[in-house]
């Protein structure tokens, strides 16, 4: 399995509501991320976790909160997002851990709209 | 100055043109060189990885850095209409925690 999957793949959210974003890959990388990509931008980093420990955070407001409760799995918990927030939000992987410093592997990303 | 600089673009080329695409930075450090395509809507597509210096070829890719200058490139040979993307440039270092995309640029190849 040589890919990053994300679920779902378009989200739709009102303001107050939570939700959260999935992210999964069995390549045996230790590095997961969160990127946030607007269009006609390139991708902003969000979060790393490097061994499942968040190991990067790019003043992020609180509003998304990262977990990663294995080393295959990564989510982003949405709460009380702004119109702003919407984005199209890409999780990618990297082999050894050594975090920036080496190729990612991006999913297809999941299309979010807040109202 | 940004650490990466690429011109956005559009690219517009007809099919079986050769295509240059081309990043600049500033920071000398940097020692990973990247390239990625990223279709409409979708996430971005590892193309080419190059450490350090020197040419990489891959099928109709070829990927060159150039460290003296501060320069790297992509060329896509025989262009295809389904090489219609966004090229995006990304580099690190050996140091620090920080990745830096280019701004992308925008290639349409005309049948």
């Amino acid at each position: 399995d040589t890919e990053v999957t994300q679920t779902p793949k378009h989200l739709v959210m009102g303001m107050t509501n939570k939700k959260s974003l999935k992210c999964e890959q069995h390549m045996g990388h230790r590095a997961m991320y969160w990127y946030k990509q607007k269009a006609k931008k390139p991708p902003e980093l969000m979060f790393v976790y490097s061994y499942e420990k968040l190991s990067i955070n790019e003043s992020v407001p609180s509003r998304f909160s990262p977990e990663c409760p294995n080393s295959s799995l990564l989510n982003l918990h949405l709460h009380a997002l702004q119109p702003e927030d919407s984005a199209l939000y890409l999780c990618a992987s990297s082999p050894a851990g050594t975090v920036l410093k080496e190729t990612q592997y991006f999913g297809p990303g999941t299309r979010l709209l807040v109202l | 100055q940004k650490e990466v600089e690429q011109d956005p673009g559009p690219l517009s080329v007809p099919e079986g043109a050769i295509v240059s695409l081309n990043c600049t930075y500033s920071n000398s450090a940097f020692q990973y060189f990247m390239w990625y395509r990223q279709y409409s809507r979708k996430g971005p597509e590892l193309l080419m990885y190059t450490y350090s210096s020197g040419n990489k070829e891959d099928g109709r890719f070829t990927a060159q850095v150039d460290k003296s200058s501060k320069y790297i490139s992509l060329f896509i040979r025989d262009s295809q209409p389904s090489d219609s993307a966004t090229y995006l440039c990304a580099m690190s270092a050996n140091t620090g925690n920080q990745f830096y995309f280019g701004t992308g640029t925008s290639l349409t190849v005309i049948p």
